[in-house]
């Protein structure tokens, strides 16, 4: 399958500041990625989804006033958690899709927030 | 209501035997569908999509769709101790531009024993 690299693959803030995180699709061209967030409870969240040629669409509940989003090609993706608090701990996952058919995640950025 | 549900919540099976796994959508709009399985620390990792009604088989993993009960299940003949995860089935009411925006289920954890 295709590899997605995430980094950092850990991460610890403190409450009300900030930290971004990256992904990278590696041998190829992502037409679509999406950032989730997979809770403590190991549920998923879709907070936005990029797509080639199309503005990055936020799912309810997510804005990109709190995570914005940088999309500068098909490879590369970033995203910032601003002024995170304890409600936004979890596993955050960038999945990125070539074939249109599957989305392929990375290992993801765990976020701890004290 | 979960849109997506998973049967059984855990499941232990002797190493060489099978594992199934069930999944279930109650949203007619979902006609595609995924599963992923998931070690500790480690973000989901595609195993096979299936679109179409009957059985789809990659090495020791078969999936079966039945789109009229929108039923999808997952069944691993000779299960490896490498095989215990967490597994999660996904679905989506489209492909194409929009591939990226997945429904999850709760998830499946699997055991195999030696």
């Amino acid at each position: 399958g295709a590899l997605v690299y995430q980094y950092p693959r850990r991460t610890i803030c403190k409450s009300g500041t900030s930290m971004r995180m990256e992904c990278q699709a590696v041998g190829f061209q992502a037409t679509s990625v999406a950032w989730y967030r997979q809770s403590p409870q190991k549920t998923f969240e879709l907070i936005a989804l990029s797509t080639v040629n199309s503005a990055i669409k936020y799912e309810q509940n997510f804005t990109q006033e709190k995570f914005p989003i940088s999309h500068p090609n098909l490879s590369f993706s970033s995203m910032t958690v601003l002024n995170a608090y304890l409600e936004d701990r979890g596993l955050y996952l960038c999945g990125a899709t070539y074939s249109a058919e599957t989305l392929y995640f990375g290992s993801g950025t765990r976020l701890t927030v004290l | 209501q979960q849109k997506v549900q998973q049967s059984p919540e855990s499941l232990s099976v002797p190493e060489g035997g099978m594992a199934s796994l069930n999944c279930t959508s109650s949203d007619r709009n979902f006609q595609y569908f995924w599963w992923y399985r998931q070690h500790s620390g480690e973000g989901p990792k595609a195993l096979m999509s299936i679109f179409s009604d009957g059985d789809k088989k990659e090495g020791r993993f078969t999936a079966h769709l039945n789109k009229a009960s929108l039923h999808v299940s997952l069944h691993i003949r000779d299960s490896q101790p490498s095989d215990s995860a967490l597994y999660f089935c996904a679905a989506s009411e489209m492909t194409g531009a929009n591939t990226g925006k997945l429904t999850f289920g709760h998830g499946t954890i699997l055991r195999v024993h030696p």
